[in-house]
């Protein structure tokens, strides 16, 4: 059975940083591009960031880029979003999502077919 | 950056109606790359459709997708109880940003 769980979130003051993980099981998670979505309170879904099975290709929105960098250490079966500068308008619920079909080298070809259940990131002073 | 806009913003029905929920890019979208999610209160999305007609596993065939280029629809043929939820569409696949639209609510009349 696939499993996403999210770690992490938090609230902290913006200028702050915070790092999220997400811990996955039941797939081969080295073959598997992964992303990260959010979603303000109240809000629709927005795309922030992916990256390759392999970890060798990253993508950003330009809402976060170079604040945030996604990462993933395949022989934990974990992904990280490390989120610095962070801004009240990064206040969210953080989900990971695994793709639907292998890639090891991209992303963004597949769809998302397991999320976890997302983590709060709410930054405020 | 693609931008999807989904219409109505709320769609106001009956259990037994039928349910069309519009997806318009601003510039053409593979239908490959074209895909539609349910959201409940409190939960993560759920992957209904890829490829713009394709459903995913364990999805009731209620569900349907169509369309193609700037234009793809979801349907529901007859809406169950535990359909009123909030869908989006979302397109993949060519350079990134990955878009969501914005959503439609489909909540009980």
């Amino acid at each position: 059975e696939v499993q996403l769980l999210e770690s992490g979130g938090g609230l902290v003051q913006p200028g702050g940083s915070l790092r999220l993980s997400c811990a996955a099981s039941g797939f081969t998670f080295n073959t598997y591009a992964m992303t990260w979505v959010r979603q303000a309170p109240g809000k629709g879904l927005e795309w922030v960031s992916a990256i390759s099975g392999s970890g060798g290709s990253t993508y950003y929105a330009d809402s976060v880029k170079g604040r945030f960098t996604i990462s993933r250490d395949n022989s934990k079966n974990t992904l990280y979003l490390q989120m610095n500068s962070l801004r009240a308008e990064d206040t969210a619920t953080y989900y990971c999502a695994k793709e639907a079909r292998p890639d090891k080298y991209g992303s963004g070809s597949y769809p998302y077919d397991y999320w976890g259940q997302g983590t709060l990131v709410t930054v405020s002073s | 950056e693609i931008v999807l806009t989904q219409s109505p913003g709320t769609l106001s029905l009956s259990p037994g109606e039928r349910a069309t929920l519009s997806c318009r890019a601003s510039q053409s979208v593979s239908s490959s790359y074209l895909a539609w999610y349910q959201q409940k209160p409190g939960q993560a999305p759920r992957l209904l459709i890829n490829g713009a007609s394709s459903r995913a596993t364990g999805i009731p065939d209620r569900f349907s997708g169509s369309g193609s280029g700037t234009d793809f629809t979801l349907t529901i043929s007859r809406l169950e109880p535990e359909d009123f939820a909030v869908y989006y569409c979302q397109q993949h696949g060519s350079s990134p940003p990955w878009t969501f639209g914005q959503g439609t609510k489909v909540e009980i009349k």
